[in-house]
C-alpha cells in the first residue's frame, strides 16, 4: 500500500509567520510530488509542484523535498489569513502498472491575525 | 488555464435514483479522474480513464460506473444512489501519462442522497 502521511492538524500560525507543512510517503520509487490548496467547500487547487532533492521556489512559497528520508515539505513566508485552508501532499507513484496520485489526508492551517 | 468544468454544484437525490455527474475539460488532457472527498477519508478514486472509451477501476469503484465516449467528457454513474454516497465528488484531468504531470481539478460536486 503506497501511503502518503501528514499531520491533519490544525496548525496555527500568526500572520506574517511562517508556516510549515510537512508529508512522508513510503514510495521510494515516487519522483514527483505536488502541494494543492483547498478552501473549505472548494477544489483543491495546485499550488506547488517539485522532482528534484532541494528547495523550489515561488514567491512566498517555498517547496522541500528530500527523497533518502521519503520526506517532502512546504513553507510559506509572511503567511496571510488568506492562506488559511487545508495543504494536500500528493505523491505520484506507479499503482498496478497505472501512474496515479496518492493523497494525503491534508493538514488544515489557520493563519491568525 | 486548465478549465475542467462539473454539470452541478450541489445534487440531491432519493434513494433508488439513478445519477449522472458530468465532467468536462477543455484542454486536451488524455487522462480523467473521479475522486470522492469525505471527512476523516481523503480523498478517494473511483474510476479513471487513460482515453475515449477506456476505464479503469480506482480503489472504490463499488456501486459506481463510469462513460468516456468523447475526449474532453467523463461521466460518472450511481446506478442506484444509496445514503452512504452523499459525498463531495471532484473530477480531475491531466495531460498525457508522465510522472511529471499534476491533476487538475473541476468545481466539485456537492451529492446529498436521502
Amino acid at each position: 500500500q503506497k501511503e502518503v502521511e501528514q499531520n491533519s492538524g490544525p496548525l496555527s500560525v500568526p500572520e506574517g509567520a511562517i508556516a510549515s507543512l510537512n508529508c512522508t510517503y513510503s514510495d521510494r520509487g515516487s519522483q514527483s510530488f505536488f502541494w494543492y490548496r483547498q478552501y473549505s467547500g472548494k477544489s483543491p487547487e495546485l499550488i506547488m509542484s517539485i522532482y528534484s532533492n532541494g528547495d523550489k521556489e515561488d514567491g512566498r512559497f517555498t517547496a522541500q523535498l528530500n527523497k533518502a528520508s521519503q520526506y517532502v515539505s512546504l513553507l510559506i513566508r509572511d503567511s496571510q489569513p488568506s492562506d488559511s485552508a487545508t495543504y494536500l501532499c500528493a505523491v505520484a507513484s506507479i499503482i498496478q502498472g497505472a501512474q496515479k496520485l496518492v493523497f494525503g489526508q491534508g493538514t488544515r492551517l489557520t493563519i491568525n491575525p | 488555464d486548465v478549465k475542467v468544468t462539473q454539470s452541478s454544484r450541489y445534487l440531491v437525490k432519493r434513494t433508488g435514483e439513478k445519477v449522472f455527474l458530468e465532467c468536462v475539460q477543455d484542454m486536451d488532457h488524455e487522462n480523467m479522474f473521479w475522486y470522492r472527498q469525505d471527512p476523516g477519508l481523503g480523498l478517494r478514486l473511483i474510476y479513471f480513464s487513460y482515453d475515449v472509451k477506456m476505464k479503469e477501476k480506482g480503489d472504490i469503484p463499488e456501486g459506481y460506473s463510469v462513460s468516456r465516449e468523447k475526449k474532453e467528457r467523463f461521466s460518472l454513474i450511481l446506478e442506484s444512489a444509496s445514503t452512504n454516497q452523499t459525498s463531495m465528488y471532484l473530477c480531475a484531468s491531466s495531460p498525457i501519462p508522465g510522472t511529471r504531470r499534476a491533476q487538475f481539478f473541476g468545481p466539485g460536486t456537492r451529492l446529498t442522497v436521502l
